[in-house]
């Protein structure tokens, strides 16, 4: 059974600083990277999606992926308070998603 | 947006009894998915269902039975609750690019 490992557990940076995330599967077979998002009490959001090697950026959010590795990273520039939440990375094999724990992030203002 | 709901959002049961929770999306998806979601543990994969009359086991599937009898309907069932079931359970629907959460059902075993 896949696994899907993320670090660190949690996270604390200030308000305008930069958060990196990391996530490593077990399985070569993984088709995509996916980053959610969760605020507490809420439910999962997508933020970002990643099947090839490199990097993608969309706003204040930055994701890599090394496919030889199967490592991918998450990184928020900028944070702001409102980007506390838990970070949960998952890997998809067809429609199947495995998620990691997550990364609990907190901005400090 | 995709729009997934839950019923109910939350629920009480005893140890024993038969839990159904219910699971709504008007967006057309063919796939459709139950989650455990438990501190320490992540989301965790209970069932999934391809289309209407599917249903496949995901990675956490013992205690619990799914049931899709339409497209927009997917419900997970708990014949035998027990306290182990205590969790936050989130229904998604969604496509290979992306997965649409419902708000989630906080179901209390005693």
């Amino acid at each position: 059974q896949q696994k899907v490992q993320q670090s660190p557990e949690s996270l604390i940076v200030p308000e305008g600083g930069m958060a990196s995330l990391n996530c490593t599967s077990s399985d070569r077979n993984v088709d995509y990277f996916w980053w959610y998002r969760q605020h507490s009490g809420k439910s999962p959001k997508m933020l970002m999606s990643i099947f090839s090697n490199g990097e993608k950026e969309e706003g204040r959010f930055t994701v890599h992926l090394n496919k030889a590795s199967l490592h991918t990273s998450l990184h928020i520039r900028d944070s702001q308070p409102s980007d506390s939440a838990l970070y949960l990375c998952a890997a998809s094999m067809g429609y199947k998603l495995t998620f990691g724990t997550g990364t609990s992030l907190l901005v400090d203002p | 947006e995709a729009a997934v709901t839950q019923s109910p959002r939350n629920k009480v049961a005893v140890t024993g009894g038969k839990v159904t929770l219910s699971c709504n999306q008007t967006n057309n998806h063919n796939n459709m998915y139950w989650y455990r979601q438990d501190t320490g543990h992540g989301l965790r994969l209970i069932h999934y269902s391809y289309g209407a009359g599917s249903t496949e086991k995901g990675d956490i599937p013992d205690g619990y039975k799914a049931s899709r009898p339409s497209q927009e309907n997917f419900s997970l069932i708990l014949e035998l609750a027990t306290p182990s079931q205590t969790s936050v359970y989130f229904c998604a629907s969604g496509e290979v690019v992306e997965q649409f959460f419902g708000p989630g059902t906080r179901l209390t075993v005693l």
